[in-house]
């Protein structure tokens, strides 16, 4: 089936502009995450959602940013008033969390949206 | 707080040879899970390989396989006749059995010359 989806490919932005970033996971997955991949940085992580709990935020750097996700499928990741420090790839990752198979555990990752800021 | 270390920044093989990347990596916990995943210029993130810490065989995949050292905390990943379409950044990941987010190496860059 169709992998994980992420739009756009690359965005380019000026400092201070607000940004939304899109994710769209493997059809059935419950989990969600996002991480953040810096030039020279391994990856960060930022953000998890899993069916209707309450999400993971411990990896947010700051208040200006936030993700939602919709009826449980597609994730929207917000900059607010984006700083060239902003600049990343930011890619998307599901997986299908159950209480059984070693597999299901595995997180399956989207190709990342490429951030400049200027 | 885990953390992931890898100790090579960049590597390179010859092509049908064979080449180990090293992990090394920090906890307190007695149950977690490793992987190995790569990154070719396309960005996307694929799995190689995963490891259960309570397992003690070593996982393979075709010709990527782990030797997996829980005792020294060590998880490296041997790549065995070398292909040129190996020529990534490999990136090693750590994730606790009740936390969800992975815990990431630097990566180290494999080049593979024909």
């Amino acid at each position: 089936g169709a992998g994980v989806s992420q739009s756009p490919s690359n965005k380019v932005t000026e400092k201070g502009k607000d940004v939304e970033l899109r994710c769209d996971p493997i059809s059935g997955h419950t989990a969600l995450y996002w991480y953040r991949q810096s030039l020279g940085q391994g990856l960060e992580f930022l953000i998890y959602f899993q069916g209707n709990s309450a999400p993971d935020k411990s990896g947010l750097p700051s208040d200006r940013f936030s993700a939602e996700r919709t009826g449980g499928s597609v994730s929207t990741l917000t900059i607010q008033r984006t700083q060239q420090e902003d600049s990343a790839v930011y890619l998307c990752a599901s997986s299908l969390v159950s209480s059984g198979g070693a597999n299901q555990e595995t997180q399956y990752f989207g190709p990342g949206t490429r951030l400049l800021v200027l | 707080a885990q953390t992931v270390t890898q100790s090579q920044p960049e590597m390179s093989v010859q092509e049908a040879e064979t080449v180990t990347l090293s992990c090394t990596y920090d906890t307190s916990e007695s149950d977690y899970y490793l992987f190995w995943y790569k990154q070719p210029p396309s960005r996307q993130m694929i799995l190689v390989i995963r490891q259960e810490a309570y397992k003690q065989q070593n996982a393979t995949e075709n010709r990527f396989s782990v030797n997996f050292q829980k005792a020294a905390k060590s998880f490296s990943l041997k790549i065995s006749d070398s292909q040129l379409g190996d020529a990534a950044m490999y990136f090693c990941a750590y994730r606790s059995l009740g936390n969800r987010k992975l815990i990431w190496g630097l990566g180290t860059s494999l080049a593979v010359n024909p």
